[in-house]
C-alpha cells in the first residue's frame, strides 16, 4: 500500500518567517503534486513535479522532488497570512490517473 | 467558464438513511474521481470514473457504497444504511489530462 507522511502535522507561525513541509513516501512516484485547501473548499493545484530533483518555484513557493522520487518538499519564504490552508501532498503512478493524497500540514501564518 | 459544482453542500441525515451525493464535472473531462475527507485530514481515495467505466473502486470502504456516472457527465455517490462513521466530507474532482485534477467545494455529510 502506497503512504505519504507529511510533516509536521500543524505549523503555527508569524508573519514574515520562512517553514518547509515535508512529504515522504518509501515508495516511487511518477510525479507529485503539491494542493492548498482553504477552510469550506476543494483542494487548489500548486504543482506538479515529474522529474527525480527536480526544483520549481511559484513566487514565495520553492517545491523539490527527490532525486529518488519516493519524497518532496514545499519551502515558503517569508510566509504572509495568505498563506494560511492546509497543504496536501499527492502521489502518482506510472500510467494512471489515480494519485494517493498525504497527510496533510495545516499552516497558519500569524499577522 | 464553470467549475466542479456538488451537491448538497451540506447533508445532515439519522443513522440507517440512505444518501446520494452528486457531482457535475467540468464540461468534456473525461476522468471524475470521488474523495473522502475527515475533519480537515488529508484525502481518502474512493473511487475514479474513466468516461462511464470505474476501472478503480478500490477505496470504496463497504458494499453500501456505490457510485454511478452516466453520459460521461454527472456523477452520484450513494451510501446505504449510513453510519456515524460515514460523517465526512466527500469531495469530487474531474479531469482532462493525467496531472491536474479540479475539484469541487465538498458535500459534508453529518450522520446523527
Amino acid at each position: 500500500t502506497q503512504l505519504l507522511e507529511q510533516s509536521p502535522q500543524f505549523l503555527s507561525i508569524q508573519e514574515g518567517e520562512n517553514l518547509t513541509v515535508y512529504c515522504n513516501s518509501s515508495s516511487v512516484f511518477s510525479s507529485l503534486q503539491w494542493y492548498r485547501q482553504e477552510p469550506g473548499e476543494g483542494p487548489v493545484l500548486l504543482v506538479t513535479v515529474v522529474t527525480g530533483g527536480e526544483v520549481k518555484k511559484l513566487k514565495r513557493l520553492t517545491f523539490q522532488f527527490g532525486d529518488a522520487r519516493k519524497d518532496s518538499s514545499l519551502h515558503i519564504t517569508a510566509a504572509q497570512p495568505g498563506d494560511t490552508g492546509l497543504y496536501l501532498c499527492a502521489g502518482g503512478g506510472s500510467g494512471t490517473y489515480k494519485y494517493i493524497f498525504g497527510t496533510g500540514t495545516r499552516l497558519k501564518v500569524l499577522a | 467558464g464553470a467549475g466542479v459544482s456538488q451537491s448538497p453542500s451540506n447533508k445532515v441525515t439519522e443513522k440507517g438513511k440512505d444518501v446520494e451525493l452528486r457531482c457535475d464535472p467540468i464540461s468534456g473531462h473525461t476522468a471524475l474521481y470521488w474523495y473522502r475527507q475527515s475533519l480537515g485530514q488529508g484525502l481518502e481515495f474512493l473511487i475514479y470514473f474513466q468516461g462511464n467505466s470505474a476501472p478503480d473502486k478500490s477505496g470504496l470502504p463497504s458494499d453500501r457504497f456505490s457510485a454511478e456516472r452516466t453520459g460521461g457527465s454527472v456523477s452520484t455517490l450513494t451510501i446505504q444504511r449510513t453510519q456515524q462513521e460515514d460523517s465526512a466530507v466527500y469531495l469530487c474532482a474531474s479531469s482532462s489530462t493525467w496531472n491536474t485534477q479540479y475539484f469541487g467545494p465538498g458535500t459534508r455529510l453529518t450522520v446523527l
